[in-house]
Protein backbone atom coordinates (compact mmCIF):
# COMPACT_ATOMS: atom_id res chain seq x y z
CA UNK A 1 0.00 0.00 0.00
CA UNK A 2 1.37 3.29 -1.15
CA UNK A 3 2.06 5.76 1.71
CA UNK A 4 3.25 9.37 1.39
CA UNK A 5 3.81 11.01 5.24
CA UNK A 6 4.17 14.24 5.75
CA UNK A 7 6.10 15.90 8.44
CA UNK A 8 3.19 17.94 10.50
CA UNK A 9 -0.69 17.97 10.07
CA UNK A 10 -0.60 21.61 11.66
CA UNK A 11 2.22 24.12 11.67
CA UNK A 12 1.80 27.60 13.11
CA UNK A 13 4.90 30.02 12.67
CA UNK A 14 6.09 33.49 12.40
CA UNK A 15 6.53 35.79 9.85
CA UNK A 16 10.05 36.12 8.78
CA UNK A 17 10.71 32.52 9.85
CA UNK A 18 12.70 29.81 7.96
CA UNK A 19 9.96 26.37 7.27
CA UNK A 20 10.19 23.05 6.43
CA UNK A 21 8.12 20.89 5.26
CA UNK A 22 9.14 17.10 4.87
CA UNK A 23 7.77 14.72 2.71
CA UNK A 24 8.58 10.75 2.66
CA UNK A 25 7.33 7.92 -0.10
CA UNK A 26 7.62 4.52 0.47
CA UNK A 27 6.67 3.31 -3.18
CA UNK A 28 10.18 4.16 -4.12
CA UNK A 29 8.81 6.61 -6.52
CA UNK A 30 11.08 8.53 -8.89
CA UNK A 31 9.19 11.81 -9.19
CA UNK A 32 7.66 13.89 -6.13
CA UNK A 33 5.77 17.06 -6.37
CA UNK A 34 4.92 19.62 -3.82
CA UNK A 35 1.44 21.52 -3.87
CA UNK A 36 -0.61 24.54 -2.08
CA UNK A 37 -4.37 24.09 -2.40
CA UNK A 38 -6.32 27.35 -1.76
CA UNK A 39 -10.28 27.57 -1.16
CA UNK A 40 -11.34 28.72 -5.03
CA UNK A 41 -7.95 28.18 -6.62
CA UNK A 42 -7.64 24.63 -6.39
CA UNK A 43 -4.43 22.52 -6.36
CA UNK A 44 -1.32 24.86 -7.28
CA UNK A 45 2.03 23.19 -8.56
CA UNK A 46 5.05 24.80 -6.53
CA UNK A 47 8.10 22.33 -7.04
CA UNK A 48 8.51 18.68 -8.19
CA UNK A 49 11.16 16.50 -8.98
CA UNK A 50 11.94 13.91 -11.61
CA UNK A 51 14.96 12.46 -9.76
CA UNK A 52 17.55 12.72 -6.39
CA UNK A 53 18.98 16.32 -6.52
CA UNK A 54 16.95 17.32 -9.46
CA UNK A 55 14.39 19.63 -9.46
CA UNK A 56 11.91 21.74 -11.52
CA UNK A 57 9.84 24.53 -11.30
CA UNK A 58 6.17 24.47 -11.20
CA UNK A 59 3.56 27.11 -11.59
CA UNK A 60 4.27 29.25 -8.37
CA UNK A 61 7.46 28.46 -6.87
CA UNK A 62 8.33 32.39 -5.70
CA UNK A 63 9.14 32.10 -1.96
CA UNK A 64 9.58 28.57 -2.11
CA UNK A 65 13.00 26.08 -2.59
CA UNK A 66 12.78 22.13 -2.04
CA UNK A 67 15.43 19.72 -1.50
CA UNK A 68 15.78 16.20 -2.79
CA UNK A 69 18.91 14.26 -1.19
CA UNK A 70 17.35 10.83 -1.21
CA UNK A 71 14.96 9.37 -3.30
CA UNK A 72 12.10 8.64 -0.57
CA UNK A 73 12.25 12.22 0.88
CA UNK A 74 11.57 15.85 -0.47
CA UNK A 75 11.24 19.13 1.34
CA UNK A 76 9.69 22.06 1.06
CA UNK A 77 11.60 25.70 2.36
CA UNK A 78 10.36 28.19 2.88
CA UNK A 79 13.01 30.81 3.45
CA UNK A 80 11.13 33.92 4.98
CA UNK A 81 7.06 32.48 5.60
CA UNK A 82 4.87 35.28 4.67
CA UNK A 83 1.26 35.28 5.66
CA UNK A 84 0.29 35.07 2.20
CA UNK A 85 2.19 31.32 2.13
CA UNK A 86 -0.81 30.32 5.01
CA UNK A 87 -2.09 27.80 3.16
CA UNK A 88 -2.31 23.48 2.95
CA UNK A 89 0.69 21.87 1.79
CA UNK A 90 0.24 18.32 -0.44
CA UNK A 91 3.01 16.34 -1.27
CA UNK A 92 2.45 13.53 -3.90
CA UNK A 93 4.81 10.80 -5.31
CA UNK A 94 4.38 9.08 -8.68
CA UNK A 95 6.04 6.50 -10.35
CA UNK A 96 7.71 6.98 -13.77
CA UNK A 97 7.30 4.29 -15.63
CA UNK A 98 4.85 1.37 -15.54
CA UNK A 99 2.89 2.90 -18.52
CA UNK A 100 0.45 5.84 -18.86
CA UNK A 101 -1.80 5.03 -15.58
CA UNK A 102 1.04 4.60 -13.50
CA UNK A 103 3.24 7.86 -14.70
CA UNK A 104 0.36 10.03 -14.02
CA UNK A 105 -1.54 8.69 -11.02
CA UNK A 106 0.10 10.99 -8.46
CA UNK A 107 -0.26 9.77 -4.85
CA UNK A 108 -0.92 12.09 -2.25
CA UNK A 109 0.21 12.88 1.50
CA UNK A 110 -2.70 14.07 3.81
CA UNK A 111 -1.23 17.51 3.82
CA UNK A 112 0.10 20.27 6.39
CA UNK A 113 -2.11 23.35 7.34
CA UNK A 114 0.17 25.77 7.88
CA UNK A 115 -0.60 29.11 9.33
CA UNK A 116 1.86 32.15 8.96
CA UNK A 117 1.11 34.85 11.82
CA UNK B 1 -8.91 32.78 -17.82
CA UNK B 2 -7.78 29.40 -15.96
CA UNK B 3 -7.07 26.60 -18.60
CA UNK B 4 -9.71 24.18 -16.26
CA UNK B 5 -12.93 25.33 -15.02
CA UNK B 6 -14.94 23.72 -12.40
CA UNK B 7 -17.98 24.50 -10.95
CA UNK B 8 -17.03 24.49 -6.67
CA UNK B 9 -20.46 24.10 -5.78
CA UNK B 10 -21.33 22.97 -2.98
CA UNK B 11 -23.72 20.59 -4.35
CA UNK B 12 -25.98 18.55 -2.01
CA UNK B 13 -28.13 15.29 -3.09
CA UNK B 14 -30.24 13.03 -1.34
CA UNK B 15 -28.97 9.07 -1.23
CA UNK B 16 -29.67 7.19 -4.24
CA UNK B 17 -29.19 9.91 -6.81
CA UNK B 18 -27.40 10.61 -9.79
CA UNK B 19 -24.75 12.72 -9.43
CA UNK B 20 -23.05 14.73 -12.22
CA UNK B 21 -19.90 16.26 -12.09
CA UNK B 22 -18.63 18.19 -14.58
CA UNK B 23 -14.91 20.15 -15.75
CA UNK B 24 -14.56 22.57 -18.99
CA UNK B 25 -11.15 22.83 -19.97
CA UNK B 26 -9.01 25.55 -22.85
CA UNK B 27 -5.96 23.96 -23.77
CA UNK B 28 -6.71 21.55 -26.29
CA UNK B 29 -3.67 19.39 -25.97
CA UNK B 30 -4.99 17.49 -22.57
CA UNK B 31 -5.87 13.74 -23.88
CA UNK B 32 -5.21 12.65 -20.07
CA UNK B 33 -8.38 12.81 -18.02
CA UNK B 34 -8.31 11.99 -14.25
CA UNK B 35 -10.86 12.48 -11.13
CA UNK B 36 -9.24 12.31 -7.70
CA UNK B 37 -11.71 12.12 -4.88
CA UNK B 38 -10.87 14.28 -1.30
CA UNK B 39 -12.19 13.82 1.93
CA UNK B 40 -12.50 16.43 4.42
CA UNK B 41 -8.78 16.74 6.25
CA UNK B 42 -6.87 13.85 4.12
CA UNK B 43 -5.35 14.24 0.41
CA UNK B 44 -6.49 13.64 -2.71
CA UNK B 45 -6.73 9.95 -3.72
CA UNK B 46 -7.21 9.05 -7.73
CA UNK B 47 -10.62 7.24 -8.76
CA UNK B 48 -10.66 7.35 -12.42
CA UNK B 49 -8.66 8.28 -15.32
CA UNK B 50 -9.89 8.29 -18.82
CA UNK B 51 -7.43 8.53 -22.16
CA UNK B 52 -8.75 10.97 -25.06
CA UNK B 53 -12.44 11.08 -25.39
CA UNK B 54 -15.35 8.59 -24.75
CA UNK B 55 -16.47 7.05 -21.38
CA UNK B 56 -15.04 4.46 -19.06
CA UNK B 57 -17.26 2.81 -16.43
CA UNK B 58 -15.93 1.34 -12.94
CA UNK B 59 -19.23 0.31 -10.58
CA UNK B 60 -21.01 3.23 -9.72
CA UNK B 61 -18.77 5.45 -11.86
CA UNK B 62 -18.49 6.62 -15.14
CA UNK B 63 -16.39 9.20 -16.68
CA UNK B 64 -16.74 10.59 -19.95
CA UNK B 65 -14.81 13.05 -21.92
CA UNK B 66 -16.14 15.28 -24.90
CA UNK B 67 -12.70 16.60 -26.44
CA UNK B 68 -14.76 18.19 -29.13
CA UNK B 69 -16.62 20.48 -27.01
CA UNK B 70 -13.79 20.14 -24.34
CA UNK B 71 -15.78 18.51 -21.28
CA UNK B 72 -15.12 16.31 -19.29
CA UNK B 73 -17.88 14.44 -16.59
CA UNK B 74 -17.89 12.27 -13.49
CA UNK B 75 -21.32 10.42 -13.05
CA UNK B 76 -22.05 8.82 -9.43
CA UNK B 77 -24.96 6.45 -9.55
CA UNK B 78 -26.50 5.30 -6.58
CA UNK B 79 -24.70 7.66 -4.68
CA UNK B 80 -24.31 7.25 -1.36
CA UNK B 81 -23.53 9.24 1.99
CA UNK B 82 -19.76 7.81 1.61
CA UNK B 83 -19.08 9.45 -1.47
CA UNK B 84 -19.47 12.86 0.15
CA UNK B 85 -16.29 14.59 -0.86
CA UNK B 86 -14.46 17.21 -2.79
CA UNK B 87 -13.90 16.09 -6.29
CA UNK B 88 -10.80 17.36 -8.41
CA UNK B 89 -10.76 16.70 -11.84
CA UNK B 90 -7.15 17.09 -13.23
CA UNK B 91 -5.48 16.61 -17.05
CA UNK B 92 -2.16 16.51 -19.08
CA UNK B 93 -1.14 16.78 -22.47
CA UNK B 94 1.02 13.64 -22.43
CA UNK B 95 3.71 14.95 -24.25
CA UNK B 96 5.53 18.27 -23.78
CA UNK B 97 4.20 18.40 -19.64
CA UNK B 98 6.21 15.74 -18.31
CA UNK B 99 3.34 13.49 -16.09
CA UNK B 100 2.78 17.16 -14.33
CA UNK B 101 -1.29 17.82 -14.21
CA UNK B 102 -3.32 20.79 -13.84
CA UNK B 103 -5.82 20.57 -11.79
CA UNK B 104 -9.92 21.88 -11.39
CA UNK B 105 -10.52 23.94 -8.14
CA UNK B 106 -12.85 20.75 -6.96
CA UNK B 107 -16.39 20.35 -6.78
CA UNK B 108 -17.68 19.83 -2.99
CA UNK B 109 -20.56 16.96 -2.52
CA UNK B 110 -22.65 16.20 -0.18
CA UNK B 111 -25.05 13.34 -0.08
CA UNK B 112 -27.25 13.09 2.53
CA UNK B 113 -29.47 10.25 4.07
Amino acid sequence: DVKVTQSSRYLVKRTGEKVFLECVQDMDHENMFWYRQDPGLGLRLIYFSYDVKMKEKGDIPEGYSVSREKKERFSLILESASTNQTSMYLCASSSAGGGLAKYYEQYFGPGTRLTVT
Amino acid sequence: QKEVEQDPGPLSVPEGAIVSLNCTYSNSAFQYFMWYRQYSRKGPELLMYTYSSGNKEDGRFTAQVDKSSKYISLFIRDSQPSDSATYLCAMSPLTGGGNKLTFGTGTQLKVEL
